[in-house]
């Protein structure tokens, strides 16, 4: 099984949004709606940020969002901050019981 | 609060088998919501998912690596344990031990700190 397709780098200024993408196929993203987005900042564990396609856990901010289309899962991040530099990593469910994640993007925030 | 805790050798030679217990507090491993996984990451790569295991000791594997790789799970301990045998440079990696939603798969809410595996002789 091969990894989820990420853009290995974004960037943006504070204050504007970026979209990740995270694609698969219809035997992983595009057949259930079980992707999760993870944040990771250096020497740190990844933290969830969003899971079953569109839903934030308590505690993560509403700047965050996602959704899906087809074999094509999305990561927006709404009103930049410094903070929000980090890489991303995407995570689908598979039809054989497994789990993907994506290569992993950088986000630099300008 | 649910904490997640890594331990075992951070060294191990080539063709041994390396092996990890993470330890679960603030919560019962048998609670039957959750899904025990196990997760990796090289140096300056990406997340690369082990296995998983559920209390009843039903498991699944990456299978890339599904002939080398054994989860368990001891209950009484409330610790579950990765075993990867014939270690390769390629092995060398911080592994994270993770909890994953039963009725939500690929929803990991509580990590470990990871702890590092150097693969050398």
């Amino acid at each position: 099984q091969s990894a989820l397709t990420q853009p290995a780098s974004v960037s943006g200024s504070p204050g504007q949004s970026i979209t990740i993408s995270c694609t698969g196929t219809s035997s992983d993203v595009g057949g259930y709606n079980y992707v999760s987005w993870y944040q990771q900042h250096p020497g740190k564990a990844p933290k969830l940020m969003i899971y079953d396609v569109s839903n934030r856990p308590s505690g993560v901010s509403n700047r965050f969002s996602g959704s899906k289309s087809g074999n094509t899962a999305s990561l927006t991040i709404s009103g930049l901050q410094a903070e929000d530099e980090a890489d991303y990593y995407c995570s689908s469910y598979t039809s054989s019981s497994t789990l993907l994640f994506g290569g992993g993007t950088k986000l630099t925030v300008l | 609060q649910v904490q997640l805790q890594e331990s075992g050798p951070g060294l191990v030679k080539p063709s041994q088998t390396l092996s990890l217990t993470c330890t679960v507090s603030g919560g019962s491993i048998s609670s039957g919501s959750y899904y025990w996984s196990w997760i990796r990451q090289p140096a300056g790569k990406g997340l690369e998912w082990i296995g998983r295991i559920y209390t009843s000791g039903s498991t699944n594997y990456n299978p890339s690596l599904k002939s080398r790789v054994t989860i368990s799970v001891d209950t009484s301990k409330n610790q579950f344990s990765l075993k990867l045998s014939s270690v390769t440079a390629a092995d060398t990696a911080v592994y994270y031990c993770a909890r994953e939603g039963l009725l939500s798969p690929a929803h990991f809410d509580y990590w470990g700190q990871g702890t590092l595996v150097t693969v050398s002789s």
